[in-house]
């Protein structure tokens, strides 16, 4: 079945420093890809997605890769702020047939928190 | 307002007792999809709905049922709850069409002591 594996956590950093949270999948399919954040006490919201191959998706200083030849969605930012310091979850979307349509598989989650 | 509404947001009850959580969204999609998230789990899924009358099991259903009253609501019961059910759930709506984000509520904590 379909599994997305994020790099482990928690991850700290100071103000101003490169951020990369590494995302690889499993899919059976053609998957579109995703990364979610999840501030302090809040839902989840969209920061990004990549619907195809080599599609770059980006937000917020944010950016990540569709690479289908590393099974890859790594979540790059050049320098971070406090205010970013939030879980990051990386998702895939199968849109494989049947009742599995828009289905969200999650990776576990990275804790990242950026000190001044 | 917000677009994906969950209520309570927060609900501490005791074992054995039957829970409902609600959902309602104002978005107009016809797809809503109940999850739960545990530290170091990610969000695994219970159910979802594509209208009022599909409803499927997803991964972690055993323990939970639903209801979709109307195309904006959508309730998720614990008919006797336990206490390994502690944990933060999220309701998400989606359109049909293909590539499209789900969006999500802002959850509810329930513990169950």
């Amino acid at each position: 079945g379909d599994s997305v594996t994020q790099m482990e956590g928690p991850v700290t950093l100071s103000e101003e420093a490169f951020l990369t949270i590494n995302c690889t999948y499993t899919a059976t399919g053609y998957p579109s890809l995703f990364w979610y954040v999840q501030y302090p006490g809040e839902g989840l919201q969209l920061l990004l997605k990549a619907t195809k191959a080599d599609d770059k998706g980006s937000n917020k200083g944010f950016e990540a890769t569709y690479r289908k030849e590393t099974t890859s969605f790594h979540l790059e930012k050049g320098s971070v702020q406090v205010s970013d310091s939030a879980v990051y979850f990386c998702a895939l979307s199968d849109p494989g047939s049947g009742t599995s349509y828009g289905k969200l598989t999650f990776g576990q989650g990275t804790i990242l928190t950026v000190h001044p | 307002d917000a677009d994906v509404t969950q209520t309570p947001r927060n609900r501490i009850t005791k074992t054995g007792k039957r829970i409902m959580l609600e959902c309602s969204q104002t978005k107009g999609h016809d797809r809503m999809y109940w999850y739960r998230q545990d530290p170091g789990l990610g969000l695994r899924l219970i159910y979802y709905s594509f209208d009022v009358k599909d409803i499927n099991k997803g991964e972690i259903s055993d323990g939970y049922s639903v209801s979709r009253q109307a195309q904006a609501k959508f309730s998720l019961s614990l008919e006797s709850a336990i206490p390994n059910q502690t944990a933060l759930y999220f309701c998400a709506t989606r359109t049909g069409q293909n590539y499209n984000e789900q969006f999500f509520g802002p959850g509810t904590r329930l513990t169950v002591l």
